[in-house]
This record gives C-alpha cells, structure tokens and sequence, in this order.
C-alpha cells in the first residue's frame, strides 16, 4: 500500500537560516512526489513535483526537494527562510504503477513550519 | 474567477441533518476531487470524477456520503444524516489532464479553499 511519512510535526526555524521539512515514502512501483503548502484557512496549494529526471527539483517561493531513491525520501528544502513561510507543508505521493484512481494522492499528515524573526 | 470555488465556506449542521457542499472547478479542467481533512491530518481521499463519470468512490466513508457531477464541471457533495466524525474540512480539486496512464498521474491539483463542516 502507498504511504507518506512527515515524521516532524512542526519544525521551528529563525529567519535567514536554512529549512528542511521531511518526508519518507513507500510505493509498490516508483513514485510522483509532491509538496503542497497550506495557509490558514485556505486550500493547498502546489510547490513542486518529482516525476523523473534531475533528483534535485525547483519549485515555488524558492524551494526545492531532493528525491533519494535509496533512502525512499522527499525532504523540502530552503537555504533561508523567510517569516511569510511560516505554513503547513504536505507531502504527497501518487504511485506511477498504481492501477486505481488516476489521480489519486496519498498525502502526509503535515508539518507545521514556523520561521520567527 | 480563475481557481476553484467552494461554497459554502462554513457549515454548521444538527446531527442527522443532510448537508450539500458545492465545487467550482477551473473551467475546462477535466478532473475533480473530494478530499476529507480532518483536524490536524493530511487530506483523504474520498472520490474523483473524469468529466461526469464518477471513476473512483472507493474513499466515501460511508453510503451517507455521496458526489455527483451531472454536466461535467460543477459537483455536489452530499451527506445524508450528520454524525459528528462527519466533522471536518472538505476541499475540493481539479485538474486540466483526463484519462491515460500518463496524463494525470504528474498533473498537480488545484484546491479550492474549502468547506469547514461541524456537526453539533
């Protein structure tokens, strides 16, 4: 079964230092990987993907995300936060083998970033 | 508007009331999702719709919970006799790519802001 892990249900970074919000995955075949942030009281929105290629992916805001195939992970990253970053952030998986909803993902439980002054 | 619209924003319902929550999708965008997120947990999955087939509606909870999208762009949500575990924000998604192994799978999707239910 496919699965999504943030193991860190908040992370608390001081602005202008660097970020990381992790994730670990599991899928039968291999994986697209997504990372979402969410506002409070607002929908999720898309930051950046992994489907193939460069490990290293470039998204939104200024993030970007190391896929590792060997460690099964996904961790955001930041070199210098920023206080507006301050959100949950999602992980999410949809198993490029899976046979079911073409659409589907599996999301994490989500990390809660706080970046002080 | 250019994103997807959700109403109504907030919803309060007696337990054992039927409530009916509302999606605007993108215009055109092909497929639509309902997840079910729960206070402090990621969304769940509960159906998806190419178009106006319902594809997927392996994640509703329970027969009291069911989608419909007859003209293939707005879509209902409807629960029938509210429980409290009913409580919990619904969000809805889409996106432009439809059917094939391919066209989906690496789309992203587009939420609206969502539905906060609270059954009392």
């Amino acid at each position: 079964a496919q699965s999504v892990a943030q193991p860190e249900d908040q992370v608390n970074v001081a602005e202008g230092n660097p970020l990381t919000v992790k994730c670990t995955y599991s899928v039968s075949g291999n994986p697209y990987l997504f990372w979402y942030v969410q506002y409070p009281n607002r929908g999720l929105q898309f930051l950046l993907k992994y489907i193939t290629g460069d490990n290293l992916v470039k998204g939104s805001y200024g993030f970007e995300a190391e896929f590792n195939k060997s460690q099964t992970s996904f961790h955001l990253k930041k070199p210098s936060a920023l206080v507006s970053d301050s959100a949950l952030y999602f992980c999410a998986v949809r198993d490029k083998d899976y046979g079911g909803s073409q659409g589907n993902l599996i999301f994490g439980k989500g990390t809660k970033l706080s970046v002080k002054p | 508007g250019a994103g997807v619209s959700q109403s109504p924003r907030y919803k309060v319902a007696k337990r054992g009331q039927d409530v009916a929550l509302r999606c605007d999708p993108i215009s055109g965008h092909v497929s639509l999702f309902w997840y079910q997120q729960a206070l402090g947990q990621g969304p769940e999955f509960l159906t998806y719709f190419q178009n106006e087939a319902q594809l997927d509606k392996s994640g509703l909870p329970s027969d009291r919970f069911f989608a419909e999208r007859p003209e293939g762009s707005v879509s209902t949500l409807k629960i029938q006799r509210t429980q409290q575990e009913d409580s919990a924000v619904y969000l809805c998604a889409s996106s432009p790519a439809g059917t094939g192994p391919l066209s989906s799978y690496n789309s992203p999707l587009h939420f609206g802001n969502g539905t906060r239910l609270t059954v009392t």
